[in-house]
């Protein structure tokens, strides 16, 4: 079953703008990752958030995380053409659940930056 | 260097054949796992190993089979039962369940003719 749910589907925008993406679930978390998959190819950690955080930065990527609202956004600042791609977000459940130690992933956001 | 890789690249089978993906890493990982991967969609989860000669059903194992024999090594097999075996399929690893992040290899695209 497919836990996580991106929005939006797609994104197109032009060098050095911002990129936003959405990501919601359903049933509580242990954590929620954000992985980025170039065409053809396989997923690239990103970055991991627990659920006892609320944000976290690495380089030109920002992430935030809202359980009472079972959402988590990913930004990345100032884009480059190399930062097309698509990006997937996905959850793990807690030690009590099903989802232990696996991962839920969503649909995906197809980013396309244009120089 | 350290890595997973998965072989081949793309693979092309007869309808009702059997076909086996290889998957190997040298991370000295415990936790190997298949997802399969349509277009347009996310990555669903085949199967999972813990540990050697362990494995677990995922969301979408029927018509799949696996092996652990080696810690190295989790090969997947695509059976004929497999009613649409055309997909992306990608290996990941873990050094343990409770890791979490995971490393992908760089996947098999499967076409069945």
């Amino acid at each position: 079953s497919q836990q996580g749910e991106e929005d939006p589907q797609a994104l197109s925008i032009q060098e050095g703008e911002n990129a936003t993406m959405n990501c919601s679930y359903k049933t509580s978390i242990n954590n929620l990752q954000w992985y980025r998959q170039n065409s053809g190819r396989g997923l690239v950690h990103l970055i991991l958030i627990r659920s006892n955080e609320r944000e976290k930065h690495s380089g030109r990527l920002r992430v935030t995380l809202d359980t009472s609202k079972k959402s988590s956004s990913l930004l990345i600042t100032a884009s480059r053409a190399a930062d097309t791609a698509s990006y997937f977000c996905a959850t793990v459940g807690g030690m009590t659940t099903d989802s232990w130690g696996k991962l839920q992933f969503g649909a995906g956001t197809q980013v396309v930056v244009t120089p | 260097d350290g890595g997973i890789t998965q072989s081949p690249k793309y693979l092309f089978r007869k309808e009702g054949q059997n076909v086996t993906l290889s998957c190997e890493q040298n991370l000295n990982h415990d936790a190997m796992y298949w997802y399969r991967q349509d277009p347009g969609q996310g990555l669903r989860l085949i199967y999972y190993s813990q540990i050697v000669n362990d494995f677990q059903k995922g969301d979408i194992a029927e018509g799949y089979s696996v092996s652990r024999e080696k810690k190295e090594s989790f090969p997947l097999t695509v059976t004929s039962a497999q009613k649409n075996p055309t997909a992306f399929y990608l290996c990941a690893s873990t050094p343990g369940l409770a890791y979490n992040e995971q490393f992908f290899g760089p996947g098999t695209r499967l076409t069945v003719l």
